[in-house]
């Protein structure tokens, strides 16, 4: 199993420029968050999914949009990036029960100038 | 408590000494306490996942308790080697069992 994979890896946009950071797990897992990492705020969750079709908001939603159209894939959707999008990009999923570990993907670190 | 806080935010232990430190979270409407370690450059790991009052777990040196009534769980290191040098993070499920809340974490630095 590959886990968690996220793409891209590193990325720099410029304001107002739209992209997707991609997110796949093989692990048949239910449940798929997204979170930013930023320096003295721990992970804060943007975005989260139950299952294929379900998407809900987690602390930071503003200025990101989720769809989960397949259990595998969880994309974000920057629509106009902002230097405050600056940041660290986790992927993670986890079993369907709230008693199940996580599994967190290698980040994307994206910057925007 | 509406957020998740550890303490201390940094930790720096001379290496084979013990440690410790705290997560403390909301106790109301209580899901579950994860541990997660976290290397830098790499991606967070998980270490326990605790739901009952009274808990303890173990996983080689590392051990962790919960006390869900007054909202803390601890976070045990014996022996500490320069390989447990890395951020400890806990998270727990607030609003909802959906939402997993993170604290700042904790750094420790082992000193050789």
């Amino acid at each position: 199993n590959a886990g968690v994979t996220q793409t891209p890896k590193f990325q720099v946009l410029k304001t107002g420029q739209s992209m997707t950071l991609q997110c796949a797990q093989d692990m048949n897992h239910e449940y798929m968050s997204w979170y930013r990492q930023d320096p003295g705020m721990g992970l804060r969750l943007i975005h989260y999914s139950v299952g294929a079709g379900i998407t809900d908001q987690g602390e930071v939603p503003n200025g990101y949009n989720v769809s989960r159209s397949t259990t595998e894939d969880f994309p974000l959707r920057l629509l106009s990036a902002a230097p405050s999008q600056t940041s660290v990009y986790f992927c993670a999923s986890r079993a369907g029960t709230d008693y199940n570990e996580q599994f967190f993907g290698p980040g994307t670190r994206l910057t925007v100038l | 408590i509406l957020n998740v806080e550890q303490s201390p935010q940094s930790l720096h232990v001379q290496e084979g000494d013990s440690t410790n430190f705290t997560c403390s979270f909301p106790s109301s409407n209580f899901y579950a306490l994860h541990w997660y370690r976290w290397e830098t450059a790499k991606s967070p790991e998980a270490l326990f996942v605790m739901t009952l009052n009274g808990d303890e777990k173990k996983k080689g040196r590392i051990s962790a308790t919960l006390n869900t009534k007054e909202g803390y769980s601890y976070l045990y290191i014996k022996g500490s080697q320069p390989e447990d040098s890395a951020t400890y993070l806990c998270a727990s499920h607030r609003g909802g069992a959906q939402k997993l809340v993170f604290g700042q974490g904790t750094r420790l630095t082992i000193n050789p």
